[in-house]
């Protein structure tokens, strides 16, 4: 399955909207309802921490700025007022077909 | 938690094992999964293995290479890599999860580099 993710990168004026769109050539939807497509963002020189999951649930600890919306193939993370705690690589996962495929990513920084 | 170790420098053709030790969850509740970063690259899901560790599953790019493994009575998780070639040079991870659901935690990382 080939993740695509639009804009490659996203320079960002603080306190301003950011979202960044991941579509999948196949779809998410699992039998059961749940559809697999997650989101991670690595900071940098960090590991790759898990943000959004089933599309759109907030794992643990992550800010309520931070939503992930979608279906079937088409997907999106909205960060609602970016701040600095945002910048970095941000990638989306497909977790339904195996082999579980990543995004190229998109890379977010400021302005 | 989860603390990696074991990689490193080996020649292409080569063999190399990382472990990644868990602690402060139940061990053997959690599907387990390698993802790897080439220097410069994205992320790439290498392997995962189901709890019980019945099932493994690998990326086309390492089946038949590397084999992932897991010791629910030592916490801890494997990945045995043989035949190693230069693009498997990568910063690899482990992480729990990974297998129909996502990855939630992850270790720190470990470098392998595969040169002469």
């Amino acid at each position: 399955i080939v993740m695509t993710q639009t804009p490659v990168s996203l320079s960002v004026t603080p306190g301003q909207p950011a979202s960044i769109s991941c579509k999948s050539s196949q779809s998410l939807l699992q039998n059961g309802g749940k559809t697999h497509l997650y989101w991670y963002l690595q900071k940098p020189g960090q590991s790759p921490k898990l943000l959004i999951y089933e599309v759109s649930r907030r794992f643990s600890g992550v800010s309520e700025r931070v939503s992930g919306s979608g279906s079937g193939t088409d997907f999106t993370l909205t960060i609602s007022r970016v701040e600095a705690e945002d910048v970095g690589v941000y990638y989306c996962m497909q977790g339904k077909h195996l082999p579980f495929t990543f995004g190229p990513g998109t890379r977010v920084d400021f302005k | 938690q989860l603390l990696q170790s074991g990689g490193g420098l080996v020649q292409p053709g080569g063999s190399l094992r990382l472990s990644c030790a868990a602690s402060g969850f139940t061990f053997s509740d959690y599907a387990m999964s390698w993802v790897r970063q080439a220097p410069g690259k994205g992320l790439e899901w290498v392997s995962g293995i189901t709890a019980p560790g019945g099932s493994m599953y690998y990326a086309d790019s390492v089946k038949g290479r590397f084999t992932i493994s897991r010791d629910n009575s030592e916490n801890m998780l494997s990945l045995q890599m043989n035949s190693l070639r230069a693009e498997d040079t990568a910063v690899y991870y482990c992480a729990i999860g990974g297998v129909y659901r996502g990855m939630d935690v992850w270790g720190q990382g470990t470098t392998v580099t595969v040169s002469s």
